[in-house]
Order: C-alpha cells, then structure tokens, then sequence
C-alpha cells in the first residue's frame, strides 16, 4: 500500500521563505507530485519530481530524495495569495497514471 | 486551463435516492478519474477509466459505479445515496505519454449533501 504524511498546518510571514516536507512509503514509485488548492477551489499543479534532486520553478522549488522517500516543497517570497492547502502525491505502478494523495498541509501566511 | 466541467456543481439529496455527477472533458485525455474529498482524508480515489468503456476501481470504491461511453463523458453514480457520502467530488483527467509529468488537472468539483 501506500502511506503519504505531510503537516497538517504551517504558518509564515509575507516575504520568508517556507519548507513543507512529505515523506512516503510506497511500492513502485514513479513520481512525486506537489498540488496547490485554495479554498473552495480545484487542486492545481505546482511540481513534479521523478529523479532525486531539486527542480525550481520561479519562486516554487521541490526536492526529491527516492532513497529516502521525502520531498519538500519550498516557497520563497512568500505572498499572501500562497496562503493555501499543498498537497503531496505519489504516482505508483500498476498503470492509469494513478496517484495517492497526502491529506494535505494548510499553509497561512501572516503579515 | 484544462477544459473539465462538472455538472451539478452543488446538490442536495435525501438519503436513498440515486445520484449522478457528470464529468466533461474538452482535452481529449484518454484518462479519467473521480476523487472524493474530505477533511482529515485528503483526496481520494474512486474509479477510474483507462479509455471508452475501460473503468477500474480505486481506493474507495464502495457504493459507486462509473460509466464511459464516450471519451469526453465519465459519469458517477451514487446507487444509493448515504449521508457518508457527503462530500466533494473532483473529476480529473490525464494523458498518457513518453516522457514528461503527464499530471492531473482537476475540475472545478461538485458540492454533495445527503440529507
């Protein structure tokens, strides 16, 4: 089976910087996947991570650790829209791109 | 943004009678989904569809059945509705591929209360 944990809350301050790490345990990964979902609304992706290491994208960073079964998502410049939930996911084996979600961290950013 | 709409977007029924949320894709993804989400549960899978008429079951399957008789078009039905599946429902799709992230874009959900 699989098994995602991730926070459940975070708070921060409008212009830090921000980790939110996940860690898995899953058989036949093939891929970590961040989402953000503001309240209310539909998750939409943010990051994707096959290969151990960090892939940045503009002020949203992701890093991936396969030997370890941790990511984390980091957020920089943090701006009060990045208030949201961050989801993590894994994509596993068997076909049909299927993904297993974490319940989820709910960041708040404060000024 | 992907082109996915879900029809109701909110609806309330009474515990018993049968429910249908519709999911329609302008993309042209072969892959369907339906989640449910839930505080404390995050999001999880209900069934899937690999193609037309191609549908499998995922995590929390019970009480659902799905149908896909056309590529744009994944239905779910609730038999027979129960207040546990109260909730909201998210349809996604994917498009399998060589190479890349092949991600899920999400619809915009379906608000369901059962009374």
């Amino acid at each position: 089976g699989q098994n995602i944990d991730q926070p459940t809350e975070m708070t921060a301050t409008e212009g830090a910087i921000v980790q939110i790490n996940c860690t898995y345990q899953t058989s036949g990964f093939n891929g970590l996947f961040w989402y953000q979902q503001h309240a209310g609304e539909a998750p939409t992706f943010l990051s994707y991570n096959v290969l151990d290491g960090l892939e940045e994208k503009g002020r949203f960073s992701s890093f991936l650790s396969r030997s370890k079964g941790y990511s984390y998502l980091l957020l920089k410049e943090l701006q009060m829209k990045d208030s949201a939930s961050y989801l993590c996911a894994v994509r596993w084996g068997g076909g049909g791109n299927k993904l297993t979600f974490g319940t989820g961290t709910q960041l708040k950013v404060e000024l | 943004d992907a082109g996915i709409t879900q029809s109701p977007r909110h609806k309330v029924t009474e515990t018993g009678t049968p429910v249908t949320l519709r999911c329609h894709q302008t993309e042209n993804h072969r892959y369907m989904y339906w989640y449910r989400q839930d505080p404390g549960h995050g999001l999880r899978l209900i069934h899937y569809s690999y193609g037309v008429k191609d549908t499998d079951k995922g995590e929390v399957s019970d009480g659902y059945s799905v149908s896909r008789s056309k590529t744009e078009d994944f239905l779910l039905t609730l038999e027979s509705a129960t207040s546990s599946q109260t909730s909201v429902y998210f349809c996604a799709i994917s498009q399998p591929g060589l190479a890349g992230n092949n991600e899920q874009f999400f619809g915009p959900g379906t608000r369901l209360t059962v009374l």
